[in-house]
């Protein structure tokens, strides 16, 4: 298995209050990415860094932040979580040399 | 943009029968597909890819996935499943090279039954 960590694995809080997820590797990869996964969507994605930052936007980026200082961390923040935010959050990365990316386990965030 | 259709969110099936699970894609430039298996509770795991070359593409697990241009196409299959793969499975699509985005179906639940 890719060498993903996400943190926390699972998360309730309530409206309005800050977020911020964690993604951490140890492959060394360029790229790292964050989804939401809701049923019937599949994965969407948020955003996606490209180095250290470097970062842009992705399909569903309303609502949220993302900031990577260094290679192996990719933070994914909600500034103001609201209950449409409650979903699972998938990090990912990749690099050139396989073209194919390798998710995290997931958070689960619950927003009351 | 890409988008991908997987034309079935629920597929119930015996152990034993084959199966197949349908995924087409639309994209304005030439694609990387994939499928991945996610089991209850855990994350994505890549189970075939298609970057180039032979369109027949095998994965892990014992399935396998072809590559139909005319018909933007990348349907599973599976000769003989087990209840062991009962799980979500999800195509995606991203165009080619490194950093490229996935493109994600909306899933197809298939649901083995002894």
């Amino acid at each position: 298995d890719a060498g993903i960590t996400q943190s926390p694995r699972h998360k309730v809080t309530e409206t309005g209050t800050p977020v911020t997820l964690r993604c951490h590797q140890t492959e060394n990869h360029r790229y790292m990415y964050w989804y939401r996964q809701d049923p019937g969507h599949g994965l969407r994605l948020i955003h996606y860094s490209y180095g250290v930052k470097d970062t842009d936007k992705g399909e569903v980026s309303d609502g949220y932040s993302v900031s990577r200082s260094k290679t192996e961390d990719f933070l994914l923040t909600l500034e103001s979580a609201t209950s449409s935010q409650t979903s699972v959050y998938f990090c990912a990365i990749s690099s050139p040399s396989t073209d194919t990316q390798y998710f995290g386990p997931g958070t689960r965030l619950t927003v009351l | 943009a890409q988008s991908v259709t997987q034309l079935d969110s629920q597929v119930p099936v015996f152990e034993e029968a084959p199966v197949e699970l349908r995924c087409n894609y639309s994209s304005s430039v030439s694609v990387y597909l994939f499928w991945y298996v996610q089991y209850p509770n855990q994350g994505l795991q890549l189970l075939l890819k298609y970057l180039s070359g032979s369109t027949l593409v095998k994965g892990i697990n014992g399935f396998e996935a072809e590559f139909n241009k005319s018909q933007t196409s990348f349907h599973l299959r599976k000769p003989s499943v087990h209840i062991s793969d009962t799980a979500e499975y999800f195509c995606a699509v991203s165009g080619p090279g490194a950093g490229n985005m996935l493109t994600f179906g909306g899933g197809t639940r298939l649901m083995v039954k002894p």
